[in-house]
């Protein structure tokens, strides 16, 4: 399966200033999907990237996919304490026999300062 | 339109003992999924069904792990024996069949601690 490396493992910030996680691949990907998974909580599911250089805003998130296909990035401007948690890039296996599996990089935690 | 549902929501064992998990996805939802995560890592995929019918359980732990989704609705995921190692987050999702994979939506696990 589609194996993908996350960056960095932790994130500390000030409330108010940016925050920037990354997900490569050393092959290339069919799409990449985020989630955000908040302290005790479950898998969200925030977005689905499938085209190169895909950019995509939700509010202050900023989501990339790579011209190649090998790399994404989630960017959130001005954290706020309500963006703790965990975000995870996942890549979704769209053939074969392991169709619709998910396979998960190992996660970006952000903590906030107010 | 209802979430995921799991139950139970904690369990705590002692080691070579069983337990259960029990998961009932979204209505309508052909595709569900048993994901298990470990403190500090990304969820890891157990087993897949598709309707009643297994798609992958390549990495399911067949010597102790067993999943059933027999009505091709609600599931059960089973361990037995629990071993120290077990101890993790089980996460149920399940998607909407489709040409195109859809979305997976989460329950809120079962926290398995084995002692």
């Amino acid at each position: 399966g589609q194996q993908v490396m996350q960056i960095p493992q932790y994130q500390h910030v000030q409330e108010g200033e940016d925050f920037t996680t990354y997900c490569n691949s050393s092959t290339t990907l069919s799409n990449i999907q985020w989630y955000k998974q908040r302290p005790g909580g479950h898998p969200v599911f925030l977005i689905q990237l499938v085209k190169s250089g895909e950019v995509k805003k939700q509010k202050r998130l900023t989501f990339q996919f790579g011209e190649a296909k090998k790399n994404s990035s989630l960017h959130i401007t001005a954290t706020q304490t309500t963006d703790v948690g965990t975000y995870f890039c996942a890549v979704l296996n769209a053939g074969g026999t392991s169709y619709g599996k998910l396979t998960f990089g190992q996660g970006t935690i952000l903590t906030v300062h107010p | 339109e209802a979430g995921v549902a799991q139950s139970p929501r904690y369990k705590i064992i002692e080691k070579r003992q069983s337990v259960a998990f029990w998961c009932n996805p979204i209505s309508g939802h052909a595709t569900l999924y048993w994901y298990q995560q470990i403190l500090g890592q990304g969820p890891k995929l157990l087993i897949q069904f598709q309707n009643n019918g297994v798609v992958d359980d390549s990495q399911l732990p067949k010597d102790r792990f067993s999943a059933e989704r027999l009505k091709g609705v609600d599931s059960t995921l089973k361990i037995q024996p629990a071993k120290l190692e077990d101890s993790a987050v089980y996460l149920c999702a399940s998607s909407p069949s489709g040409a195109i994979p859809g979305t997976q939506y989460f329950g809120p696990g079962t926290r398995l601690l084995v002692l």
